[in-house]
């Protein structure tokens, strides 16, 4: 079955320094996506960057990066110069196919981050 | 662009009480979409999902139920809610003719049983 696993349930990290937050997959399909999802206090689900599998570089979104690591199925969130409103949950999660022809989405437990001042 | 909308936005039942929480989107047609729950401080687990009206898969058994009357919007209802119904409620949706086929998420419901 398929799987993903967040083993850091909360980071800490000083304002303006760099971050990252682990993810790592399990799935024997070739061809699967993987996202990074931001959920604030507010509770909404924010989409933050997505990797393809089949992607040869990595996928960059401004101050978010994902270190895609495909043989060692692992799909880490690097966020730079961190900022205190990126305190919120981290969510990773994978999509898979499904027998009505259409994804379905499998997440991670999530990291909390708290950015100090 | 596309918005999606949940409503209420947040709900306090007793336990035994009907349920129905609703999801509309605006701006795409044919999408499909999902019910997701959130326990407190935990994370989503995928209750439902629909690719057409009348079209509902189901991957936790449950006492809810899901509807799709109309192409954009999707219900989720329950007959007697239980205490352990409560959490935050957020429906999704993603369009496979999109380039990412990434899901975008509605504001959630925050249900509370008691």
């Amino acid at each position: 079955a398929q799987k993903i696993t967040q083993t850091q349930p909360g980071m800490f990290v000083q304002e303006k320094e760099a971050v990252t937050l682990d993810c790592t997959y399990d799935t024997s399909d070739p061809s699967y996506g993987l996202f990074w999802y931001k959920q604030p206090s507010s509770g909404e689900m924010i989409f933050l960057i997505y990797q393809g599998s089949y992607d040869q570089q990595n996928a960059t979104e401004g101050r978010y990066s994902l270190n895609f690591q495909k043989a060692r199925k692992s799909a880490n969130l690097v966020i730079s110069a961190s900022q205190l409103g990126d305190s919120a949950m981290y969510f990773c999660a994978m999509r898979e196919g499904t027998t009505s022809g259409t994804y379905k989405y499998i997440f991670g437990t999530g990291t909390r981050l708290k950015v100090l001042a | 662009s596309q918005t999606i909308h949940q409503w209420p936005a947040t709900l306090v039942q007793p336990v035994g009480s009907p349920l129905s929480l609703e999801c509309t989107v605006e701006g795409t047609s044919n999408p499909n979409l999902y019910w997701y729950r959130q326990a407190a401080g935990r994370g989503l687990q995928l209750l439902f999902y629909s690719v057409g009206i009348g079209q509902i898969s189901s991957e936790v058994p449950q006492n809810l139920s899901a509807s799709r009357p109309q192409d954009r919007q999707f219900i989720l209802s329950s007959k007697k809610l239980l205490l352990s119904d409560s959490g935050f409620y957020l429906c999704a949706w993603n369009n496979l003719a999109g380039v990412l086929d990434t899901q975008y998420f509605g504001p959630g419901t925050r249900l509370t049983v008691l």
